[in-house]
């Protein structure tokens, strides 16, 4: 089965500036998708960002944008000028491409980064 | 956002009981799944399916069975709850198609077990 490392079980950053999650997984696969999902106090698990792997763009989203490097298999998630808002457990999550195959489609999860925002 | 809702929100039950937890989704999905979330250990795989009464067991299906008989519900059940069970649950969503990726996820269900 394939593994999502989240070494950073909590990360910190000053209101406004740049902070970066780091994600590292393992797979035998070419063709894969990787997420980064925020959960805020309320529970609910919002998508953040998806990168699919046979795009060597790296994937942007307003202030949210991450780092791919296919060949180390690092998936790090930078947020720029934080917000308040921001403050979340932050999950790294891993999916196959699958195909047909039920094992693929399978989602991997990190052990998650809590982020705190200081005003 | 997408459709999917589970129920019950909360639920207190007492150790050797059985529990149902409902997982809804209004969007068709071929793929569903049930997670356990736990402090220090992420979301963890309890069952997925793969369509109408196809299963199979995840990481952590010890305790737990599931059944799905329409595309739309996905049940999750204890057969006799244990304290280790006591956990929040999880039931996500997810399409086959390129553009149909990422998983969905439900409120969740704050589960105990006395």
């Amino acid at each position: 089965a394939q593994t999502v490392t989240q070494s950073q079980p909590e990360m910190s950053v000053q209101e406004a500036e740049t902070v970066t999650l780091s994600c590292t997984y393992d797979t035998s696969e070419s063709d894969y998708y990787l997420f980064w999902y925020k959960q805020p106090p309320s529970r609910q698990m919002i998508l953040v960002i998806r990168q699919e792997a046979y795009k060597q763009q790296n994937a942007t989203e307003n202030r949210f944008s991450v780092n791919f490097q296919k060949a180390a298999k690092s998936f790090s998630l930078k947020i720029s000028d934080s917000q308040l808002g921001d403050a979340a457990m932050y999950f790294c999550a891993y999916r196959g491409r699958g195909g047909n195959t039920y094992t693929g489609n399978q989602f991997y999860f990190g052990t998650g980064t809590s982020l705190t925002v200081i005003p | 956002d997408a459709g999917i809702t589970q129920s019950p929100r909360h639920k207190v039950t007492e150790t050797g009981t059985p529990v149902t937890l409902r997982c809804h989704q209004t969007e068709n999905h071929r793929y569903m799944y049930w997670y356990r979330q736990d402090p220090g250990h992420g979301l963890r795989l309890i069952h997925y399916s793969y369509g109408v009464k196809d299963t199979d067991k995840g990481e952590v299906s010890d305790g737990y069975s599931v059944s799905r008989s329409k595309t739309e519900d996905f049940l999750l059940t204890l057969e006799s709850a244990t304290s280790s069970q006591t956990s929040v649950y999880f039931c996500a969503i997810s399409g086959s198609g390129r553009a149909e990726t990422e998983a969905f996820f439900g409120q969740g269900t704050r589960l105990t077990v006395v």
